[in-house]
């Protein structure tokens, strides 16, 4: 059973600094997508990597995903308060599969 | 843009009802999902087609049912409420397993 893992579930940024996080994955996946939510708000896609070394770029969000190491992650360039979020990250496994959801790290941006 | 509109924003009902939660997107997507989201648990499937007629059981599929009888609808139904499945319902649908999920607004079910 896939399992997708999230750490740390909530962090603390400082604006203006670089941040990293991180999302695992128990078995085998060939495809990974991230999402953020905001508070009371759905769930809006970000991110969608679908191969080994997938890397994308949206603003100050860069994805990347290493299917070896069933990682991926999600870096941040120069904090700003509009990061205030949660953000999840989903895992599956061929193209009519189920997502399996992380649960999710929440970032704060702090002046 | 996608809309996937879900029927009820807020919803509240008694043990034992038989509970029907809709869903409805408008870009012909083959694959449509249910979702829970319950604070600290994330996002867990319940059900999900992708195609019409097609079901597959999540991770939680326990006290669910669906139907899609149409491709455009996909419907979450309680057979008797618990106030366990008191929660956050997110309906998504997307085009195909390269796709993104695109998410309804939720319906916030209270069961008392």
């Amino acid at each position: 059973e896939l399992k997708v893992e999230q750490n740390p579930l909530f962090l603390s940024m400082q604006e203006g600094k670089n941040y990293t996080i991180y999302c695992n994955y128990s078995t085998t996946s060939d495809r990974l997508y991230w999402y953020r939510q905001d508070p009371g708000k759905s769930l809006e896609s970000l991110f969608v990597l679908l191969s080994n070394g997938a890397v994308k770029q949206e603003g100050r969000l860069m994805a990347s995903l290493d299917t070896k190491a069933r990682l991926s992650t999600l870096h941040i360039t120069a904090a700003v308060h509009d990061l205030s979020a949660t953000y999840f990250c989903a895992a599956g496994t061929g193209a009519n599969s189920k997502l399996t959801f992380g649960k999710g790290i929440t970032l704060s941006v702090r002046p | 843009d996608v809309k996937v509109t879900q029927s009820s924003r807020y919803l509240v009902k008694r043990t034992g009802e038989k509970v029907f939660l809709e869903c409805v997107q408008d870009m012909d997507h083959e694959n449509m999902f249910w979702y829970r989201q319950d604070p600290g648990l994330g996002l867990r499937l319940i059900y999900f087609s992708y195609d019409v007629k097609m079901k597959e059981k999540g991770d939680i599929p326990e006290g669910y049912s669906v139907s899609r009888e149409k491709k455009e609808r996909f419907s979450l139904i309680l057979e008797s409420a618990s106030t366990n499945q008191t929660s956050m319902y997110l309906c998504a649908s997307r085009r195909d397993g390269n796709s993104p999920l695109h998410f309804g607004n939720g319906t916030r079910l209270t069961v008392t």
